[in-house]
Parts: structure tokens; sequence; C-alpha cells
């Protein structure tokens, strides 16, 4: 069974533009959870997805949004980038009802 | 304020060693869970708890859940160097509505193991 996935693996922006990142979680799984996870900081809750509505959102500005598609994929949009914005961005997946998240391999933001 | 306290932040042992690695909050959790993440990649779910006082075992690593449900420690016998990685846990409080459930992470212990 394939795991979550996300693209790209690595990404460069320069400060002020917009970075768009994407997700695939496991084939049934139909709540999405995307985190931040800078140096020093730990994971960052940032949104959850589930039914292709937003459930909850962390303590991040608006610029972070997001949406999830009908099949279940998500993206998440990165408005007007800032420095601090660098970090690797952690996307998981859970199947309705569950508290077991699964983990794709991250998407390296780096704001130059 | 962290709500997950993990400790101690960095640890590094001789292979072979034997290591334990503590999770506390002053919240209680429905389920507490231990990951694993190798550098540049996701965490890996190791165990989930979810039973005031449960202890599990995978191989060589011991978890338990603290019988109030506030803390949950793993242990580590005969430490190897493919241990290494930084040990997350994350924490549940149960049932936030929509049917699903969020998380509230620890910032890990970082373990070496040196050959």
């Amino acid at each position: 069974e394939a795991g979550v996935t996300q693209s790209p693996t690595h990404l460069i922006k320069t400060r002020g533009q917009q970075a768009t990142l994407r997700c695939s979680p496991i084939s049934g799984h139909t709540s999405v959870y995307w985190y931040q996870q800078a140096l020093g900081l730990g994971l960052q809750f940032l949104l959850w997805y589930d039914e292709g509505e937003e459930r909850n959102r962390g303590n991040f500005p608006p610029r972070f949004s997001g949406r999830q598609f009908p099949n279940y994929s998500s993206e998440l949009n990165v408005n007007a980038l800032e420095l601090e914005d660098s970090a690797l961005y952690l996307c998981a997946s859970s199947l309705q009802g569950s508290y077991e998240q699964y983990f794709g391999p991250g998407t390296r933001l780096t704001v130059t | 304020t962290q709500l997950l306290e993990q400790s101690p932040q960095f640890l590094s042992i001789q292979e072979g060693e034997n290591l334990t690695v503590y999770c506390n909050s002053s919240s209680v959790f429905s389920s507490l869970q231990w990951y694993r993440q190798e550098p540049g990649e996701g965490p890996v779910l190791l165990v989930t708890v979810v039973t005031g006082g449960e202890v599990k075992k995978l191989k060589r690593l011991t978890f338990q859940f603290g019988d109030a449900r506030k803390d949950s420690s793993l242990h580590i016998t005969a430490a190897q160097p493919g241990d290494t990685g930084l040990y997350l846990c994350a924490g549940d409080q149960g049932y936030s509505g929509a049917g699903s459930y969020q998380l509230t992470f620890g910032k890990g212990t970082k373990l070496s193991v040196i050959p």
C-alpha cells in the first residue's frame, strides 16, 4: 500500500513569492493534516482538512492557506513568503475518527 | 508554553547501553503516540498507547503510558546505531468534533547511538 506522498521534495523561493505544496494521502484516508517543522521549534500544527472542509487551523497567519480536493489530496499555499517560513512542511493523513496519523516525507521549503 | 515536554533533549550513548526518554504533561491525553524521525524524512509511527498504565513492547523498545494518562516513557534495551533518530511523542486530547483528532507534539529527544 502506498504511503503519504508529497511534492516537491525541495522548493526554493525568494521572499515575497508564493509557494504551493502538495500531498496525497493513503488510500481510504479522508483527513489530511499539515505541520511546519522549523529548527528548534518541533512540529507546529498548521491545518486540518477532512471531507473537503477545513476543520481547524493552528496559530499561523492567513497567508498560510490550503484546500482539499474531492480525491482527498491536499494543497498548502503560502503567500508573501518570509525568511522564517523556511522549514520542513509535513503532511499526514488518517482515517476519519482515528487518532493515528501517518506522515509523508515532507517538502523542504527554503526562502532566500 | 509547551503542552508536552520531552526529556532529555539530546542523548548520546554507546551501542549496547540502555536508555529511557520521557514525555510529560500537566494535561490528560486520550492517547499518546511515539514517532521516530530520521533527518530529512517524515516521522514514522512506532506505537499508540491508550489505556492508563498500558505497556507495549516493540522488539527492544518498551513504551509505557502513565496511570493518569499525563505522561509516557520509552525505554530502549541494548541500543543499536539503527536506533539513532529524533523520538517524538504526540498526544491527542480526544475527539475534537467533525470525526477526527488533532495531535500535539513534543519537541523530541535526539538520540545518537555510537558504534
